[in-house]
């Protein structure tokens, strides 16, 4: 158990929809990001906050945005959702400001399915 | 840019041999960091092995070993007396960028042990 804390594990929706992933960091990690792994584009970072803060941005769409909240969690909105939008999205954490040497420290992820 | 590369989609052996995933990195960073993910049937990613480019060291973990070598950009890993629980999806990744953690992944191999 990785202490990474996801919800919900699965969700589908229709196209059109939005949709809010949860995701709870290890006890006293201070970043939080977020990954999108699909089968045509692998795995592939979307978005990363440090203590609330924005550090940095990825492959991330405009219809979506992300945000991590005083105490820690953080929530992935997914809007106008799209076929290819169907993932497996992961949250991790990780303890230090610049952790290049940090592992990551994954959660199960949510699988989400639009339809 | 940063790239990892995994050669290897799928590999098949039999339970007790011994396997080695193969990966290749890109970076134009003298200081960089290199890990190993598990991905098992259930989905989560687990955490390996992280090692830094400075450290050119082989590293063995009970039935695992990491072979890293600077001049042909290689980070292979072995797993020795391969057995069935070890049937996973295996991710090699690069650190990229100062200051953030934005992982690069490989596509990944599917490793299969058979019975």
């Amino acid at each position: 158990d990785s202490g990474v804390t996801q919800t919900p594990k699965h969700l589908i929706t229709a196209t059109g929809q939005r949709v809010t992933l949860r995701c709870s960091p290890r006890s006293g990690d201070l970043s939080v990001y977020w990954y999108q792994q699909s089968l045509d584009q692998g795995l592939q970072f979307l978005i990363q906050y440090y203590n609330g803060e924005e550090r940095a941005k990825g492959n991330i769409l405009e219809r979506f945005s992300a945000q991590q909240f005083p105490d820690l969690h953080s929530e992935l909105n997914l809007s106008s959702l799209e076929l290819g939008d169907s993932a497996l999205y992961f949250c991790a954490s990780s303890a230090s400001r610049q952790p290049r040497g940090s592992p990551l420290h994954f959660g199960n992820g949510t699988r989400l399915t639009v339809t | 840019a940063q790239k990892v590369t995994q050669a290897q989609t799928e590999i098949s052996v039999v339970e007790k041999e011994d396997v080695t995933l193969d990966c290749v990195y890109e970076t134009r960073d003298t200081t960089y960091y290199l890990f190993w993910y598990k991905q098992p049937p259930s989905g989560e990613l687990v955490f390996l092995i992280r090692r830094n480019s400075f450290d050119e060291q082989n590293e063995i973990s009970g039935r695992y070993s990491w072979n890293f070598q600077k001049s042909t950009s290689s980070f292979n890993f072995t797993i020795t007396a391969s057995q069935v629980v070890d049937s996973a999806v295996y991710f090699c990744a690069l650190s990229e960028g100062a200051g953030a953690q934005k992982l690069v992944f490989g596509q990944g191999t599917r490793l299969t042990i058979n019975p």
